[in-house]
């Protein structure tokens, strides 16, 4: 069945260090690919996407490329903040377009 | 914004008790999720909804029912409060898009604990 696994945390950098959060994918056809960011006492908020092989989302200084040949959709930004610590989710949606399906998080923290 | 409000916030009722989180939505969306957030489980889909009066079972639906009599509003419902249901709930709609594909927002959540 479709799932979704992505590296397991904290992941604990200092500020303007280089960010990857790495999201592996198990999917049949053409699956549209999330990563959400959830602060504390928040809900899950859309940080970006792409729906299609070959695509780049990007958002607030993160990207992640569609990468079908690898099934992988790495989450990276080049500086992080402090303001970036946060729980990180990575997540598809299948074919059968009202299911949707999550990664287990990684914390990210962010050391001044 | 999608314009989701989760009600109440935050809950602490006794074991035995029956609860009822309430979801409510502005912008019509046709798909409604409930979901609970536990340490070491992530999201786990409970139940959802492709309709008014059309309700489906997610992965862990014991102990809980829905309710959706108008588009607007997901009703969660804990029969019996155990333990165990002490988590955070969050409410969330999708929206498809053909072009864009469909995507999935979520509400602010809700606290419950159960003594």
């Amino acid at each position: 069945g479709d799932s979704v696994t992505q590296m397991e945390g904290p992941v604990t950098l200092s500020e303007e260090a280089f960010l990857t959060i790495n999201c592996t994918y198990t999917a049949t056809g053409y699956p549209s690919l999330f990563w959400y960011v959830q602060y504390p006492g928040e809900g899950l908020q859309l940080l970006l996407k792409a729906t299609k092989a070959d695509d780049k989302g990007s958002n607030k200084g993160f990207e992640a490329t569609y990468r079908k040949e690898t099934t992988s959709f790495h989450l990276e930004k080049g500086s992080v903040q402090v303001s970036d610590s946060a729980v990180y989710f990575c997540a598809l949606s299948a074919i059968n377009f009202n299911k949707f399906y999550f990664g287990s998080g990684t914390k990210l923290n962010v050391k001044p | 914004d999608a314009g989701i409000t989760q009600s109440p916030r935050h809950k602490v009722t006794e074991t035995g008790t029956p609860v009822t989180l309430r979801c409510h939505q502005t912008e019509n969306h046709r798909y409604m999720y409930w979901y609970r957030q536990d340490p070491g489980h992530g999201l786990r889909l409970i139940h959802y909804s492709y309709g008014v009066k059309d309700t489906d079972k997610g992965e862990v639906s014991d102990g809980y029912s829905v309710s959706r009599s108008k588009t607007e509003d997901f009703l969660l419902t804990l029969e019996s409060a155990t333990s165990s249901q002490t988590s955070v709930y969050f409410c969330a709609i999708s929206e498809p898009d053909r072009r864009s594909g469909n995507t999935i927002y979520f509400g602010e959540g809700s606290w419950l604990t159960v003594v």
